[in-house]
């Protein structure tokens, strides 16, 4: 079975400041990593994944994340970031190569302010 | 491309009464989800179809809760009889056949008072 813990469940931050959220993972077997965001009254939303290849990862709007193995961690982080990135951000982890079920963390509230 | 489809978006019902939810998921995906999400929680899986086959459904308390996908397209879940520990967001996602990418949808928000 695997499991998910982001560590921080709020993280308030200045408009145009860097911001890191953090997600540790367990597993026995190799898994595929996913970061979800979620707007009010929206569902989730795909950010970015990381299945294979270069541990670094990106997204369109200016978040990375790197997978670490022998951390096993998965944190996402943004060298700036804007007032419309405030929303909740789940990261995710699945077993590699199988499609099946997502598990969940609890989430991160992502709090931008001017 | 539309998106996959819930309705209601709102519910709310008193305890022991019934309730049914829809998915609609994205055209031409073989595997839907059904996860719930308890405030404060993140989302988890209740069962997993592939097709009109089940693939996981260990963590649906089957008590109470039945779902079905009998054309292997939409899909209805539903809790009978509901109680207060049910009210959650209810959200359902589908995904190509043996893809890892999920695609959600907005989700059901049921309230039980």
């Amino acid at each position: 079975a695997q499991s998910v813990t982001q560590l921080d469940s709020q993280v308030p931050v200045f408009e145009e400041a860097p911001v890191e959220l953090r997600c540790n993972y367990s597993s026995s077997v190799s898994v595929y990593l996913f970061w979800y965001v979620q707007y009010p009254n929206q569902g989730l939303q795909l950010l970015l994944k990381y299945l294979s290849g270069s541990t670094l990862v990106e997204s369109i709007n200016g978040f990375e994340a790197e997978f670490n193995k022998s951390q096993t961690s998965f944190h996402l982080r943004k060298p700036s970031v804007h007032i419309s990135d405030t929303a909740e951000y789940f990261c995710a982890v699945s077993r590699a190569g199988t499609a099946s079920k997502l598990t969940f963390g609890t989430g991160t509230r992502l709090q931008v302010t001017l | 491309e539309a998106g996959v489809a819930q309705s209601p978006r709102y519910k709310i019902i008193e305890k022991r009464q019934s309730v049914a939810f829809w998915c609609n998921p994205i055209s031409g995906h073989a595997t839907l989800y059904w996860y719930q999400q308890i405030l404060g929680q993140g989302p988890k899986l209740l069962i997993q179809f592939q097709n009109n086959g089940v693939v996981d459904d260990s963590q649906l308390p089957k008590d109470r809760f039945s779902a079905e996908r009998l054309k292997g397209v939409d899909s209805t879940l539903k809790i009978q009889p509901a109680k207060l520990e049910d009210s959650a967001v209810y959200l359902c996602a589908s995904s190509l056949f043996g893809s890892d990418e999920q695609y959600f949808g907005p989700g059901t928000r049921l309230t039980v008072t």
